[in-house]
């Protein structure tokens, strides 16, 4: 089975400055990865993905994301975060079929 | 196009009582799975069904159990809950095709077991 790990559960940031998001997976063979957000109080969204192709991955919010295949690893960055980011973001990982694997999230809050 | 609707949004229940969710995928879409979100578990994949078979199944009890119908909506069940199956349920549907593709989440459906 795949496992996701998301290294921080929490993170807190000042608004405008800088935040990456780690997550490290666990795979011998090829994956397609995934990173969701989630606002209060609501279901999960897309934020992008990686299928192939280019390993830099970006979301039309600023957002991206390196697909590291030497370090199972797929980190999201933001150069300048803002309020409005505040919310859960969920790793995720799929092998074959259509059975993703999650992380147990990392709460990104953006201070004033 | 609608996106995932998920009824009821929220249910109260009691120890040992049993319930029914409901989840309506986006039109088109036959595949639906179903997670439970817990704080600091995340989301645990219960089971996937596809054209009103069970493709796959995650690590749960068989008290937790689902359907498929040939409309695609699907329905999942808990009998003799506990409190620990307090959670959010998130349904996700996604298209036939190509494998890896994207999951499209409802709002969920917030369990409270007292």
């Amino acid at each position: 089975a795949q496992s996701v790990t998301q290294l921080d559960s929490q993170v807190p940031v000042f608004e405008e400055a800088p935040v990456e998001l780690r997550c490290n997976y666990s795979s011998s063979v090829s994956v397609y990865l995934f990173w969701y957000v989630q606002y209060p109080n609501q279901g999960l969204q897309l934020l992008l993905k990686y299928l192939s192709g280019s390993t830099l991955v970006e979301s039309i919010n600023g957002f991206e994301a390196e697909f590291n295949k030497s370090q199972t690893s797929f980190h999201l960055r933001k150069p300048s975060v803002h309020i409005s980011d505040t919310a859960e973001y969920f790793c995720a990982v799929s092998v074959t079929g259509n059975q993703f694997y999650f992380g147990t999230g990392t709460s990104l809050t953006v201070i004033p | 196009k609608a996106g995932v609707t998920q009824t009821p949004r929220y249910l109260i229940k009691t120890r040992g009582q049993q319930v029914t969710l409901s989840c309506s995928p986006i039109s088109g879409h036959r595949s639906v799975s179903w997670y439970q979100q817990t704080p600091g578990q995340g989301l645990q994949f219960l089971f996937e069904y596809f054209s009103e078979t069970q493709r796959n199944k995650g690590n749960f009890p068989g008290r937790f159990s689902g359907r498929q119908f040939s409309n695609s909506r699907s329905e999942m069940n808990v009998s003799t809950l506990e409190l620990g199956d307090s959670a959010l349920y998130l349904c996700a549907s996604s298209t036939p095709g190509l494998a890896h593709k994207e999951q499209f989440f409802g709002p969920g459906t917030r369990l409270t077991v007292l």
